[in-house]
């Protein structure tokens, strides 16, 4: 049984492009949970999707934006990147009503904005 | 809204002794209370959780302890081994319609 699978595991962009992050959740799981970690911080919420809507935000701007298919996988958008999206994306998922905060991760994508 | 904070930042321990991590939160309307622990370079993992119908949750050598008036609760890692050095973020939520507010995490270093 597959956990949660996300790609790219690493990439580099620089100022100003835009990237796409993927996510497959746990077998069984109908909700995504979109994370950054900054380098020696905690996770910080972007975003959840559940039923292919976002149900949930962070402290995020619009430049974040996200996506979720009916097989349950999903995307993270971040447009306009700056130098300090650098980061550990991670996707977490879990299964709904009082699960839904019990979180599997994924092991990230380490992204890095130049 | 809800606040999280996490106290040691560091804790270094003896191979063998006990470990205990605290955190206290803001909202006494929350009710779930997830550990994790994110080994270096690796992924966040769910070790022990705690609901607010619970005081005292155990599993093997890890424990979480509740105390809702006083709005804290606690991880105890017993007879630590080299492996538990990691660093371990406490969690707390309202229920199913609000995100998890995070700690900021605690590094627990084991000395041999």
């Amino acid at each position: 049984d597959a956990g949660v699978t996300q790609s790219p595991t690493h990439l580099i962009k620089t100022r100003g492009q835009q990237v796409t992050l993927r996510c497959s959740p746990k077998s069984g799981h109908d909700t995504v949970s979109w994370y950054q970690q900054a380098l020696g911080q905690g996770p910080q919420f972007i975003f959840q999707y559940y039923e292919e809507e976002e149900r949930q935000r962070g402290n995020f701007p619009d430049r974040f934006s996200g996506h979720q298919f009916p097989n349950y996988s999903s995307e993270l958008n971040v447009n306009a990147l700056l130098l300090g999206d650098s980061a550990l994306y991670l996707c977490a998922s879990s299964s709904g009503g009082q699960s839904i905060n019990v979180l599997t991760f994924g092991a990230g994508s380490r992204l890095t904005v130049l | 809204g809800e606040n999280v904070e996490q106290h040691p930042s560091t804790l270094s321990v003896q191979e063998g002794d006990s470990a205990v991590i605290k955190c206290t939160y803001s909202d006494s309307a929350s009710n779930y209370f997830p550990w994790y622990k994110q080994e270096l370079g690796k992924r966040p993992q769910l070790i022990i959780d705690i609901r607010s119908n619970v005081g005292e949750k155990k599993d093997q050598r890890i424990a979480v302890t509740l105390n809702k008036t006083a709005k804290h609760f606690s991880l105890h890692i017993t007879e630590t081994q080299p492996e538990d050095s990691a660093v371990y973020f406490c969690a707390a939520s309202k229920g199913s319609n609000y995100q998890l507010i995070w700690g900021a995490g605690t590094k627990l270093i084991i000395k041999p």
